[in-house]
């Protein structure tokens, strides 16, 4: 069962199109992330959350956008996709307890497609 | 900064192999070290962790034992199924660098055939 969700899975979308990935928890997690993965599998950190309006910008430089808002939900933005934005986005969250620490849960990803 | 290397893949193995995926990392802290899985079509789950020097983690038959010495955490199972099949991803975390971001290797894929 999925204590966290993605929506849309897939998308494929023209250039030029702004877009919203959507990630919700229902675990009450205070920390939430958006990780890009390549094709090459590898994983990115793009943006990070640690509480309602936190947002902090990851490793790799992204021109995407997220907001925090409500505990739960924390969407993704790209006010004009390029085909260099094609890749697979990752939403996870972690709980802050002791002994938590970099366990986090993923959801199942939005694979986007920009032509 | 922080970093976490694997060995190269993919790697194909037969059903009831013996799994090794190796894994090094350089933190400046003292890490705690973790293993996900990530299955065809899902996202990542976390496999096993281990918080200090010396301490294994196992789940599902799966095991990694974090050593400082030589700075490794290399992934093992004694009998691989084709389930089993999926990509595996070294992380470790470090208190010293903001301690809920995770960094990652870049993923072994793993092939079992029957």
């Amino acid at each position: 069962e999925a204590d966290i969700y993605q929506t849309p899975r897939y998308l494929v979308i023209g250039t030029g199109k702004k877009i919203t990935l959507e990630c919700s928890q229902t675990m009450g997690h205070d920390k939430m992330y958006w990780y890009q993965q390549d094709p090459g599998m590898e994983l990115h950190l793009i943006h990070y959350s640690y509480g309602v309006n936190s947002t902090e910008k990851g490793d790799l430089s992204s021109e995407s956008t997220v907001s925090r808002i409500r505990t739960e939900h924390f969407p993704l933005t790209l006010e004009s996709a390029r085909p260099s934005h094609t890749s697979q986005y990752l939403c996870a969250s972690s709980d802050a307890g002791v002994g938590q620490v970099g366990v986090l849960t993923f959801g199942a990803g939005s694979r986007l497609t920009v032509l | 900064g922080d970093s976490v290397t694997q060995m190269e893949g993919p790697v194909t193995l037969s059903e009831e192999a013996f799994l090794t995926i190796n894994c090094t990392y350089t933190a400046t802290g003292y890490p705690s070290l973790f293993w996900y899985v990530q299955y065809p079509g899902e996202g990542l789950q976390l496999l096993l962790k281990a918080t200090k020097a010396d301490d294994k983690g196992s789940n599902k038959g799966f095991e990694a034992t974090y050593r400082k010495e030589t700075t490794s955490f290399h992934l093992e199972k004694g009998s691989v199924q084709v389930s089993d099949s999926a990509v595996y991803f070294c992380a470790l975390s470090d208190p010293g660098q903001g301690a809920q971001k995770l960094v990652f290797g870049q993923g072994t894929r793993l092939t079992i055939n029957p």
